[in-house]
């Protein structure tokens, strides 16, 4: 199989907490995305980094990418109670997209 | 960014039926269009990749004549479940690509129940 295997696969924080995610993927890569997906909803686009790309920032987040290991991690700092979602990375070889096994991210009040 | 509109968002079928599902891009033409599917807490899984005008490619283990795909043009893809039955019940997404060298956007998905 493509798809590539995320962990945790479950996470419990307290709010106020950072979350780290990681991810692993079997592929050359042309980009890798992570998105976000509250329960039995669609997918949101939350940031994007280039296979020449080691680390990205957007707002609470920060990714890293090492290309040699072929993973990927998440960091969402300061979490707060509407960051509980499944979060899932994509790997993008530039034909086709492999999804991750999801982390789902609870965030405690 | 790009929008990519899935339609419907929601369906309720019987057993027997076939149920379309569209997936437009609605700001860029669409080279490429990938259909997921996903089972409850679990990853998306591709099911096929089209390209407009030819034949959708798909992945192993998915059923051609179950799950037609058509890619008729650069903005609309349509998903055709035939003679659905229960276990056809899932969360379909799908995206689209408009080039080569470009990320590809996502519909917010379909929940089929089939009945």
């Amino acid at each position: 199989s493509q798809q590539g295997e995320e962990d945790p696969q479950a996470l419990s924080i307290q709010e106020g907490e950072n979350a780290t995610m990681n991810c692993s993927y079997k592929t050359s890569i042309n980009n890798l995305q992570w998105y976000r997906q509250n329960s039995g909803r669609g997918l949101v686009h939350l940031i994007l980094i280039r296979s020449n790309e080691r680390e990205k920032h957007s707002g609470r987040l920060r990714v890293t990418l090492d290309t040699s290991k072929k993973s990927s991690s998440l960091l969402i700092t300061a979490s707060r109670a509407a960051d509980t979602a499944s979060y899932f990375c994509a790997a993008y070889t530039g034909n086709q997209f492999y999804f991750g096994t999801g982390t789902s991210l609870t965030v405690i009040p | 960014g790009a929008v990519v509109s899935q339609h419907p968002s929601r369906v309720i079928c019987k057993s027997g039926t076939s149920v379309k599902i569209e997936c437009r891009s609605l700001d860029f033409q669409a080279t490429t269009m990938f259909w997921y599917r996903q089972f409850p807490k679990q990853s998306l899984m591709l099911m096929a990749t089209s390209n407009e005008g030819s034949k959708a490619t798909y992945e192993q283990g998915v059923e051609k004549d179950k799950f037609l795909i058509n890619h008729a043009s650069l903005t609309l893809s349509t998903l055709t479940v035939t003679s659905a039955h229960p276990e056809d019940s899932s969360f379909y997404i799908c995206s689209a690509r408009p080039d080569v060298v470009t990320e590809a956007f996502f519909g917010q998905g379909t929940r089929l129940t089939v009945v």
